[in-house]
């Protein structure tokens, strides 16, 4: 079945460095993939997508692309703030959302 | 962009006795809204699929007879927790599907529940 491998956390950066966060799947077909956000004690939100191979989604200073020939869609930052401090979750969907296991971002000034 | 909320966010009950949390989305019509759990700093867990006019899809290992799933109208599902146990104990959070949007799917804000 569909699966998602994100990079183990926590992640602990200082801040203003640069951000990446691994995330591969695994899809039957060609899924549309997304970077979920959650904050301390909050729901998720919607951080970024992208629907088609190549497509870079972006959002408050994130971008991830899709790439199905190496079947990633890895996070990225240019340079973090403390504000940045939530889980990451990035899934796929093409029935329904699968989730990766989250990881922790920790941004310290 | 899309809302989605739930209510409570916040609910404590006694063991034994039902809670119902409810999921609406707020500006679009959702055919498809869909249930999670989540354990403390651990991953979100799909329970089950809630469709418009139809039974819902529960995923294996849950307990449809416990976990109680009502998709009455194309705004509104709800989420009965019968019988609960302080196992039950949960962050539950609920999404709704936007098809005017890609399909992109919108999450509510989550409700606590503890069970006592």
């Amino acid at each position: 079945g569909d699966s998602v491998t994100q990079m183990e956390g926590p992640v602990t950066l200082s801040e203003e460095a640069f951000l990446t966060i691994n995330c591969t799947y695994t899809a039957t077909g060609y899924p549309s993939l997304f970077w979920y956000v959650q904050y301390p004690g909050e729901g998720l939100q919607l951080l970024l997508k992208a629907t088609k191979a190549d497509d870079k989604g972006s959002n408050k200073g994130f971008e991830a692309t899709y790439r199905k020939e190496t079947t990633s869609f890895h996070l990225e930052k240019g340079s973090v703030q403390v504000s940045d401090s939530a889980v990451y979750f990035c899934a796929l969907s093409e029935d329904k959302l699968v989730f990766g296991a989250g990881t922790i971002l920790r941004v310290k000034s | 962009g899309a809302v989605v909320s739930q209510h409570p966010s916040w609910v404590i009950c006694k063991s034994g006795t039902s809670v119902k949390i409810e999921c609406r989305s707020l500006d679009f019509q959702a055919t498809t809204m869909f249930w999670y759990r989540q354990f403390p700093k651990q991953s979100l867990m799909l329970m089950a699929t809630s469709n418009e006019g139809s039974k819902a899809t529960y995923e294996q290992g849950v307990e449809k007879d416990k976990f109680l799933i009502n998709h009455a109208s194309l705004t509104l599902s709800t989420l009965t927790v019968t019988s609960a146990h302080p196992e039950d104990s949960s962050f539950y959070i609920c999404s709704a599907r936007k098809q005017s949007s890609g399909n992109t799917i919108y999450f509510g804000e989550g409700s606590w529940l503890t069970v006592v």
